[in-house]
């Protein structure tokens, strides 16, 4: 199965908050994981990403956590800002695959008030 | 920076025209990619290719065609446009080396009516 599930389809969280999107997967040939970035009219880019051999991995204010025993890994975003307002996709892949095909998240829609 | 470029950004055909998207990467990428998005779907990947000429089918393939004559173009055929292909197109591209690190293009919404 290379279903990733994502909750939650959308989030709204006030400045300086601390919003969690999660994702979960089923096939344990996964070995990479990003999330990608999308604003309003361009097209996502990547962020952030993670492979299973660590727990946890900050780049600035975002953080993923990996769980892997649970087969779920989430993102964090510090002292969250409104410019951080945007679509947020993660997704998996895997030598298995060949590491091009990229499984997908439906996204999550995130909007930091002021 | 890595640039990826779709030749439109909005798009309007009639149901049974042929269209073309075509895409262009400047960073010597040997893999590109076509996905559509849309609401509550996420990005599905309709073909990718890892060298010129080769491709290969990615999850919603029908419907769809694609051409990789050079290494830095890679162009989507929809062959005969259905109202079901509305939708909004990226392309993206990656490195060989690193084939999960792909790099988007800002998309074409192709509305057809």
């Amino acid at each position: 199965q290379q279903q990733v599930k994502q909750s939650p389809q959308s989030l709204i969280v006030q400045k300086g908050g601390i919003p969690i999107i999660n994702c979960a997967y089923e096939n344990t040939a996964f070995d990479y994981f990003p999330w990608y970035q999308q604003f309003p009219g361009k097209g996502p880019a990547l962020l952030i990403a993670i492979r299973p051999d660590v727990s946890e991995k900050k780049e600035g204010r975002f953080t993923i956590s990996f769980n892997k025993s649970a087969k779920q890994f989430s993102l964090h975003i510090m002292d969250s800002q409104p410019g951080d307002s945007a679509t947020y996709f993660c997704a998996a892949t895997g030598s298995n695959f060949g590491n091009e095909k990229l499984t997908f998240g439906t996204g999550t829609r995130l909007t930091i008030i002021p | 920076d890595v640039k990826v470029t779709q030749s439109s950004r909005y798009l309007v055909k009639r149901t049974g025209e042929k269209v073309f998207l075509e895409c262009v990467q400047d960073m010597d990428h040997e893999n590109m990619f076509w996905y559509r998005q849309d609401p509550g779907l996420g990005l599905r990947l309709i073909y990718f290719s890892y060298d010129v000429k080769m491709k290969e089918k990615g999850d919603i393939p029908e419907g769809y065609s694609v051409s990789r004559e050079k290494k830095e173009r890679f162009s989507l055929i929809l062959e005969s446009a259905s109202t079901n292909q509305t939708s909004m197109y990226l392309c993206a591209s990656s490195p060989g080396d690193r084939p999960y690190e792909q790099y988007f293009g800002p998309g074409t919404r192709l509305t057809v009516t």
